[in-house]
C-alpha cells in the first residue's frame, strides 16, 4: 500500500496571503493525484487531478504540482471560503489512499 | 445532475451487519466504477472498496477484505456494501463515490454506521 504523506497538519495563514500545502507518496505514483477540499459537515470536493489540472469552476488562485513522490498545492491568495481541509489522494493502484489532511486555518 | 444517495446506515452492535446502499441518478450509471469511502469521526478519508462498471473487477481495503462485501445492481442503478462482523473501528460516514475520466467525481452526502454496544 502506499503511503501519502502531508504536511504540515495544520497551517495558520492570513486571508489574502499564500498557503502552500505538501503531500509525499511512499513510492511513484505518477501524476495520479488528486486534492479534495473539505468543509465541515460535507462531503469533499475535487480540486485538482492528473497532479495539476484544475477541476471544472475550480479559481486558477488554486494550482497543483509535481510528479513522482513530490506534489504541492498553492493557494496564491486566501479567500475566506478556502479553510478548510485538503487532502491529497493517489490513485495509481489499488488501494487507492489519501493523506491524512492539512487544515487550513485563520491566522 | 448527478446525484448519489446513500441510506441505511444505523446503530449496530459489534459483530453485527448492515446493508448500505447508493442510488445514483443523471449519469449512465453502468459505464462507471463505483467506490465506497468512509471517514470515521474527526479522522481523514480511507477507501474502502471499488467495483468496476461490469462488476467483474472488485477491490477491497485489507481491513475489510473477507467482511465487506460491494455489489451493484445496474438494473436499479444501485450500489450496495454488505458489511458483517462489525467492529467498533468501522465507525463513520460512509459515502458512495463515482469517478470517471478527467473531473468526474461526485460524492453522495453520506450515511453514518454506528458500531457500538
Amino acid at each position: 500500500e502506499i503511503v501519502m504523506t502531508q504536511s504540515p497538519a495544520t497551517l495558520s495563514v492570513s486571508p489574502g496571503e499564500r498557503a502552500t500545502l505538501s503531500c509525499r507518496a511512499s513510492q511513484s505514483v505518477g501524476s495520479n493525484l488528486a486534492w479534495y477540499q473539505q468543509r465541515p459537515g460535507r462531503a469533499p470536493r475535487l480540486l485538482i487531478y492528473g497532479s495539476s489540472i484544475r477541476a471544472t469552476g475550480i479559481p486558477p488562485r488554486l494550482s497543483g504540482s509535481g510528479s513522482g513522490t513530490e506534489f504541492t498545492l498553492t493557494i496564491s491568495s486566501l479567500q475566506s471560503e478556502d479553510f478548510a481541509v485538503y487532502y491529497c489522494q493517489h490513485y495509481d493502484n489499488w488501494p487507492w489512499t489519501f493523506g491524512q489532511g492539512t487544515k487550513v486555518e485563520i491566522k | 445532475d448527478v446525484q448519489l444517495v446513500e441510506s441505511g446506515g444505523g446503530l449496530v452492535q459489534p459483530g453485527g451487519s448492515l446493508r448500505l446502499s447508493c442510488s445514483a441518478s443523471g449519469f449512465t450509471f453502468r459505464t462507471y466504477a463505483m467506490h465506497w469511502v468512509r471517514q470515521a469521526p474527526g479522522k481523514g478519508l480511507e477507501y474502502v472498496s471499488m467495483i468496476s462498471d461490469n462488476g467483474r473487477s472488485i477491490y477491497y481495503v485489507d481491513s475489510v477484505k473477507g467482511r465487506f462485501t460491494i455489489s451493484r445492481d445496474n438494473s436499479k442503478n444501485t450500489l450496495y456494501l454488505q458489511m458483517s462482523s462489525l467492529r467498533v473501528e468501522d465507525t463513520a460516514v460512509y459515502y458512495c463515490v463515482t469517478k470517471g475520466v478527467g473531473d468526474f467525481d461526485h460524492w453522495g452526502q453520506g450515511t453514518l454506521v454506528t458500531v457500538s454496544s
